[in-house]
């Protein structure tokens, strides 16, 4: 089973300011990763696939890279909705497995 | 607009089964693999089943298997899991996903649905 592993848990930061999501796989998932936001009481959303592409009607400030085993989540300036937790998935293979999250909060 | 929509959770002791439906619009149905994926309270999220469109191709998370059973009827456009044997772990939202692109099983999920709450306690 592949692990994904998520850092940092909790980020803190301010409206305007980047922040940067990471994602670790515990070997190859190619390109076979996507990203999620989840707000408080809401489903979650994809928000890239492909590890880079955007899913459709997603802003331009999110952006996403990586191949192998190391991805990064970026979102170039930060704006009051971004403010939620933020998922990893690899659908690489079987068993589906996502990351444990990470909080992006209003410092 | 692609919609969809789970029912079917609520209490169950130990022991008992529960039978969650998730009824889908905007897409054809036949089309698309299916997942359910699930989050404790608090917690991740952890995937625990999908089917393809189908039907031929089903596949379950180890902490399910021999447990929950996926299934559809393209025909109703319904998305089904029995849930037998349940367990305490087993509390959580459940939700169905899309698969984003047609064909296949599993992949990226979009949309979900907004969830159905499953608690089991005595």
């Amino acid at each position: 089973e592949i692990v994904l592993t998520q850092s940092p848990a909790t980020l803190s930061l301010s409206p305007g300011e980047r922040a940067t999501l990471s994602c670790r796989a515990s070997q190859s998932v190619s390109t076979s990763l996507a990203w999620y936001q989840q707000k408080p009481g809401q489903a979650p959303r994809l928000l890239m696939y492909g590890a880079s592409d955007t899913a459709t009607g997603i802003p331009a400030r999110f952006s996403g890279s990586g191949s192998g085993t190391d991805f990064t989540l970026t979102i170039s300036s930060l704006e009051a909705e971004d403010f939620a937790v933020y998922y990893c998935q690899q659908r690489y293979e079987w068993p589906i497995s996502f990351g444990q999250g990470t909080r992006l909060e209003i410092k | 607009e692609v919609h969809l929509l789970e029912s079917g959770g609520g209490l169950v002791q130990p022991g008992g089964s529960l039978r969650l439906s998730c009824g889908v619009s905007g897409f054809i149905f036949s089309e698309y693999g299916m997942s359910w994926v699930r989050q404790a309270p608090g917690k991740g999220l952890e995937w625990v089943s999908s089917m393809s469109g189908g039907g031929e191709d089903i596949r379950y998370a180890d902490s399910v298997k021999g447990r929950f059973i996926i299934s559809r009827d393209n025909s109703k456009n319904k998305l089904y899991l029995q849930m037998n044997s349940l367990r305490a772990e087993d509390t959580a939202v459940y939700y169905c996903a899309k698969r984003w692109e047609a064909g296949g099983t599993g992949g990226c999920l979009d949309p979900w649905g907004q969830g159905t709450l499953v608690t089991v306690s005595s």
